[in-house]
């Protein structure tokens, strides 16, 4: 199985801050990287698929980058909104994996 | 806009098993796969296995191979997770999420059921 790696678990931001949240596959997945964004007692939302398409409907701080076994989101000014945890998955080989999430929270 | 409308919470033994439902409204689930994910108490989410209802093909996570079982209804757009021989481990959220609608991105999951949660406690 493909293994996900996020950094950091979790981390505290000011509003307006920059966050970056990256992504490590275990073996070259391409570009074959979604995330998602999740609040408590809520389903997990689609955010960005293909390491670096916005879904529509997310806001245009959201961006995704990388390739092969390397990938980081960006929040370019956090809103108290984004309040949540962040999920990658891999949709590259069966069993699909995520990644063991990463919090974020207001400072 | 399709939603996923899954059936409500389950207590049950361990030993037991538990058959969840998920329901496509306002829709139908179309030509994508039907994917299951559960979601311990303060963890990640776990993938368990999908279905591709036009073709009536599963694949399964090899964690839950032999206890898990997922089914669909194309004439109800309606889907099903049974889980046999449950433990306390077991306790959790399951949700039911389909494919997006998206050239290439047909393995992301766009829209999902609200959750079900299963307690398993004797």
């Amino acid at each position: 199985d493909i293994q996900m790696t996020q950094s950091p678990s979790s981390l505290s931001a000011s509003v307006g801050d920059r966050v970056t949240i990256t992504c490590r596959a275990s073996q070259n997945i391409a570009s074959y990287l979604n995330w998602y964004q999740q609040k408590p007692g809520e389903a997990p939302k689609f955010l960005i698929y293909g390491a670096s398409n916005l879904q529509s409907g997310v806001p245009s701080r959201f961006s995704g980058s990388g390739s092969g076994t390397y990938f980081t989101l960006t929040i370019t000014s956090l809103q108290p909104e984004d309040v949540a945890s962040y999920y990658c998955q891999q949709s590259y080989t069966i069993p699909w994996t995520f990644g063991q999430g990463t919090k974020v929270e207001i400072k | 806009q399709v939603q996923l409308v899954q059936s409500g919470a389950e207590v049950k033994r361990p030993g037991s098993s538990v058959k969840v439902s998920c329901r496509a409204s306002g829709g139908t689930f179309g030509n994508y796969a039907i994917n299951w994910v559960r979601q311990a108490p303060g963890q990640g989410p776990e993938w368990m296995g999908r279905i591709i209802p036009i073709f009536g093909t599963s694949d399964y996570a090899q964690n839950f191979q032999g206890r898990v079982t997922i089914t669909a209804d194309e004439s109800t757009s309606t889907g099903h997770m049974e889980l046999s021989s449950l433990k306390v481990e077991d306790t959790a959220v399951y949700f039911c999420t389909r494919g997006a609608s998206i050239v290439g991105a047909q393995d992301a999951f766009e829209i999902w059921g609200q959750g079900t949660m299963v307690i398993v406690s004797s």
